[in-house]
């Protein structure tokens, strides 16, 4: 049980153009989403958390006009870098939880490598 | 600020031998504890989770918690050298949603 999944697993875009990732949960109802960034040999860093049915939480320093981030469903949260530069080429992770609630464990998907050319 | 802090390492062990991950964080009201391990190139993935003092068992792996020290631990039995991995310590305050991660630890077991 909680398995979450991403797609693509990897994406290569031109300078200005936008890409769309997909995070669900497949076997469970995540209320909480998060999105997470790592950069080579950095730890995580959390860009946004997003409740279904509202506006995401944005961390400081995150522009939320660039990360746009929709979690319309239970099961499905999209992220979207908007008019993407080389500098915004990462590791983008994003995990699941159920109510967000003390003891609710974070479960990762396997995370979407971008690289903006 | 809440911070989580690891020592980076390497921690290097031999096979067999015990590694001893630890961890400690600012903020008393942290209530949710986790262990994940990354692999490089991968995302996280859970270990282990722990909300209340002392040790919580998991075949090889054994993860202590001491609230009043501020402190918590994994321990790694049997090592192998496919633990070879950083492992990320994570804190959940009361209140909040989010996770507040350390900068991992990274292990090297040597066959």
């Amino acid at each position: 049980g909680a398995v979450v999944s991403q797609h693509p697993s990897r994406v290569i875009c031109k300078s200005g153009t936008s890409v769309k990732i997909e995070c669900r949960s497949l076997d469970f109802q995540a209320t909480t989403m998060f999105w997470y960034r790592q950069f080579p040999k950095q730890s995580l860093m959390l860009m946004a958390t997003s409740n279904e049915g509202s506006k995401a939480t944005y961390e400081q320093g995150v522009e939320k006009d660039k990360f746009l981030i929709n979690h319309a469903s239970l099961t499905l949260s999209t992220l979207t870098v908007t008019s993407a530069h080389p500098e915004d080429s990462s590791f983008y992770i994003c995990s699941a939880t159920t109510s967000g609630g003390a003891t609710d464990t974070q479960y990762f998907g396997p995370g979407t490598r971008l690289t903006v050319l | 600020q809440k911070e989580v802090e690891q020592n980076s390492g390497p921690l290097s062990v031999p096979e067999g031998a015990i590694a001893s991950l630890n961890c400690t964080y600012s903020d008393r009201g942290s209530q949710s504890f986790f262990w994940y391990r990354q692999y490089s190139g991968k995302s996280p993935e859970l270990i282990m989770s722990i909300y209340s003092n002392g040790d919580k068992e998991d075949g090889r792996f054994t993860a202590q918690l001491n609230k009043a020290s501020q402190y918590v631990s994994l321990l790694i039995r049997d090592s192998q050298p496919s633990d070879s991995a950083t492992y990320l310590c994570a804190v959940k305050s009361s209140g909040f949603q989010k996770l507040v991660f350390g900068t991992g630890t990274r292990l090297l077991v040597s066959p």
